[in-house]
């Protein structure tokens, strides 16, 4: 267990619908990454939150939107769903990035199917 | 721009052997971290070891262990006796560790079949 947790495991929606998923990282640790998976695919960096602040973007679509909660939790909301947005999405955290060797954690992912 | 590069999408290896799976990276940093990351059908994310760039000596745990080659950006996974259980997809990753961003970059993976 790697103390990550996400929920929901699994969503189904429509198209053009909005869905919110939640990630509460490792205790301890401040810094939150989103990740996208499609199937048969590598991971895609989507955003890093550090301590409530965003830090870092990757390739996140207009209709992506994250952000991370005092408590340290983070929600990643998609909107507008397409067909393509199907994918399994990651939540990782890891300690302060300043340290020397901080590894990720993931989280056990959430599977979103749009229909 | 840094860039991981997993050449091998498939590799198979008999039960009790010893595989090695490739991964470059191309990094103009002198300073950064590598990970390997197992991914098995539950596609649970599973750390299984890590690099420091800084440290000669090749990290090793248990039955994993990296030939890490600095100077031509490679860093190999090797798995020695090789177990059923070891089939999945393994991610090289890289880390760069300067203050501004803190970026994780995953090659595309490779995926392990183990051979009984």
């Amino acid at each position: 267990d790697s103390g990550v947790t996400q929920t929901p495991k699994h969503l189904i929606t429509a198209t053009g619908q909005r869905v919110t998923l939640r990630c509460s990282p490792r205790s301890g640790d401040l810094s939150v990454y989103w990740y996208q998976q499609s199937l048969d695919q590598g991971l895609q960096f989507l955003i890093q939150y550090y301590n409530g602040e965003e830090r870092a973007k990757g390739n996140i679509l207009e209709r992506f939107s994250a952000q991370q909660f005092p408590d340290l939790h983070s929600e990643l909301n998609l909107s507008s769903l397409e067909l393509g947005d199907s994918a399994l999405y990651f939540c990782a955290s890891s300690v302060d990035p300043t340290g020397r060797n901080s590894p990720l954690h993931f989280g056990n992912g959430t599977r979103l199917t749009v229909t | 721009a840094q860039t991981v590069t997993q050449s091998q999408p498939e590799m198979s290896v008999q039960e009790a052997e010893t595989v090695t799976l490739s991964c470059t990276y191309d990094t103009s940093e002198s300073d950064y971290y590598l990970f390997w990351y197992k991914q098995p059908p539950s596609r649970q994310m599973i750390l299984v070891i890590r690099q420091e760039a800084y440290k000669q000596q090749n990290a090793t745990e248990n039955r994993f262990s990296v030939n890490f080659q600095k100077a031509a950006k490679s860093f190999s996974l090797k798995i020695s006796d090789s177990q059923l259980g070891d089939a999945a997809m393994y991610f090289c990753a890289y880390r760069t560790p300067t203050s501004g961003t803190y970026k994780y970059i995953f090659g595309t993976g490779t995926r392990l079949k183990v051979l009984a």
